[in-house]
C-alpha cells in the first residue's frame, strides 16, 4: 500500500532561520510526483513545491527547496530565511492514479 | 487564485438535513477530488472522479454521494446530516497524475 508519513507533528523556528520538515513515503512505482502543500490559518490549501521522481535535481521555489532521496523514499522540505507568514500546517502529498495521499501534517510556528 | 471554485463558502444547517456542495474544476482538468477536514485534523479522502466516472472511493459514508457532470463540475451531496459532519470540505482538481489545485473549501456547520 502507498503511504505518506510525516513524523514531526509540530516544529518551531525563529524568523530568518532555516527549518526542515520531514516526509517519507512508500511506493512500488518508479515514476511519480511528490508535493508539499501549505495550509495557513485561513485554511486555504496552497501548493508550495513539487518534485518529479525521474529528475535527480532537487526542486527549488524561492526560499523553499526539497531534499529528495529516491532510494530512501524521503522527501523533506527546507524553508530558508523563515518568515512569520510561513506559519502554517505543511502536508506532504503523493499522487497515484486514483487519489492524492496526504501525510498527517506538520504544524510550523515561526517566532519573531 | 487556484482556478477551482467551490460554492457555497459557508453553510449552516440542522441535523437531519441534506445539502449539496458544488465544485467547478480548473479549465481542462478532468479529475476532481473531494476531501473532508475536521478541525485540526488532516485531509480525509472521500472520492475521486475522472471525466465523469468514479475512480476511487475513500472513507465516504453511505449518507454521502457525489457525481461529476458532462461539463466536469462536481457535486457532493450530504444527507441525514449529523453534528459530526461539521467540517471543511475541499474540492481539488488536477490533470492526470499531476499536482492538485484546491478550492477555498466549503465550511459546513451542522447545528
Amino acid at each position: 500500500a502507498q503511504t505518506v508519513t510525516q513524523s514531526q507533528p509540530e516544529m518551531s523556528v525563529q524568523e530568518a532561520e532555516t527549518v526542515t520538515l520531514s516526509c517519507t513515503y512508500d511506493t512500488s512505482e518508479n515514476n511519480y510526483y511528490l508535493f508539499w502543500y501549505k495550509q495557513p490559518p485561513s485554511r486555504q490549501m496552497i501548493l508550495v513545491i513539487r518534485q518529479e521522481a525521474y529528475k535527480q535535481q532537487n526542486a527549488t521555489e524561492n526560499r523553499f527547496s526539497v531534499n529528495f532521496q529516491k532510494a530512501a523514499k524521503s522527501f523533506s522540505l527546507k524553508i530558508s530565511d523563515s518568515q512569520l507568514g510561513d506559519t502554517a500546517m505543511y502536508f506532504c502529498a503523493f499522487p497515484n492514479t486514483d487519489k492524492l495521499i496526504f501525510g498527517t501534517g506538520t504544524r510550523l510556528q515561526v517566532f519573531p | 487564485d487556484s482556478g477551482v471554485t467551490q460554492t457555497p463558502k459557508h453553510l449552516i444547517t440542522a441535523t437531519g438535513q441534506r445539502v449539496t456542495l458544488r465544485c467547478s474544476p480548473r479549465s481542462g482538468d478532468l479529475s476532481v477530488y473531494w476531501y473532508q477536514q475536521s478541525l485540526d485534523q488532516g485531509l480525509q479522502f472521500l472520492i475521486h472522479y475522472y471525466n465523469g466516472e468514479e475512480r476511487a472511493k475513500g472513507n465516504i459514508l453511505e449518507r454521502f454521494s457525489a457525481q461529476q457532470f458532462p461539463d466536469l463540475h462536481s457535486e457532493l451531496n450530504l444527507s441525514s446530516l449529523e453534528l459530526g459532519d461539521s467540517a471543511l470540505y475541499f474540492c481539488a482538481s488536477s490533470a492526470a497524475g499531476s499536482e492538485a489545485f484546491f478550492g477555498q473549501g466549503t465550511r459546513l456547520t451542522v447545528v
